[in-house]
């Protein structure tokens, strides 16, 4: 079962922030937060992961509290192509039982005009 | 590198058939994953592997389905007899657990099986 928890829909215009939610409050301390979104018909992309700290990438930028019970992943400039399903997940990124990639339900995310 | 790269595309089968799905994943990853998506159940996570070895099948809905991988740059998922409910997009993805040199999962474009 998944160990995150996600709105299923939201919505934003086109050229604002869009801010995705996630809550992880079982995440243990060696699990990292990963984001992943898919868009139609296709295989999940990578998006951002995190440890406690916050990253920054070319596409996203992920904020996570400071006890570490949620997340959310932040797409600056939102544009219609940006509209997807986006999936929280924690993970152990080792070798081994750990490493398994659970997929929950996700937000669809509806960027409109 | 090509990317994880996935065959067939699609696959049209009539029920009790043999169906075979292959999956190539990238070079030097240590981490294969096996998916099932569709709209009732989402993805689905159905077995993975490291460094060739299944860790997790459990999610390997019953005996019917069947993963191997026979070496480091390959992987098949296999159903026999195929039945009309495994109709759904299957997903292959690979990663690394090397955390120097990034640990995001890539997937492949999907086979999409049809059982009719």
């Amino acid at each position: 079962d998944a160990k995150t928890t996600q709105p299923p829909s939201m919505d934003c215009a086109e050229g604002r922030a869009a801010n995705l939610p996630c809550n992880h409050s079982t995440i243990s301390g060696n699990e990292y937060v990963y984001w992943y979104r898919q868009i139609h018909s296709q295989g999940p992309q990578y998006i951002i992961h995190g440890l406690k700290n916050n990253e920054t990438n070319e596409m996203a930028s992920l904020i996570i509290t400071e006890d570490r019970k949620s997340s959310t992943l932040i797409l600056p400039h939102a544009t219609l192509r940006d509209t997807a399903v986006y999936y929280c997940i924690v993970r152990v990124p080792e070798g081994g039982s750990q490493g398994n990639l659970i997929f929950g339900k996700g937000t669809k995310l509806s960027v409109k005009p | 590198d090509a990317g994880v790269i996935q065959s067939p595309r699609h696959e049209v089968t009539e029920m009790g058939q043999e169906v075979t799905l292959r999956c190539k994943p990238i070079s030097g990853h240590d981490y294969l994953f096996w998916y099932r998506q569709t709209m009732m159940r989402g993805l689905e996570l159905l077995i993975y592997f490291n460094n060739n070895v299944p860790i997790d099948d459990s999610g390997m809905p019953e005996d019917r389905f069947s993963a191997k991988m026979p070496n480091a740059s390959f992987s098949t998922l296999k159903i026999q007899p195929s039945e009309p409910r495994d109709s759904a997009v299957y997903f292959c993805a690979s990663s690394l657990s090397d955390r120097g040199l990034g640990t995001e999962a890539f997937f492949g474009q999907g086979t999409r099986l049809t059982v009719v």
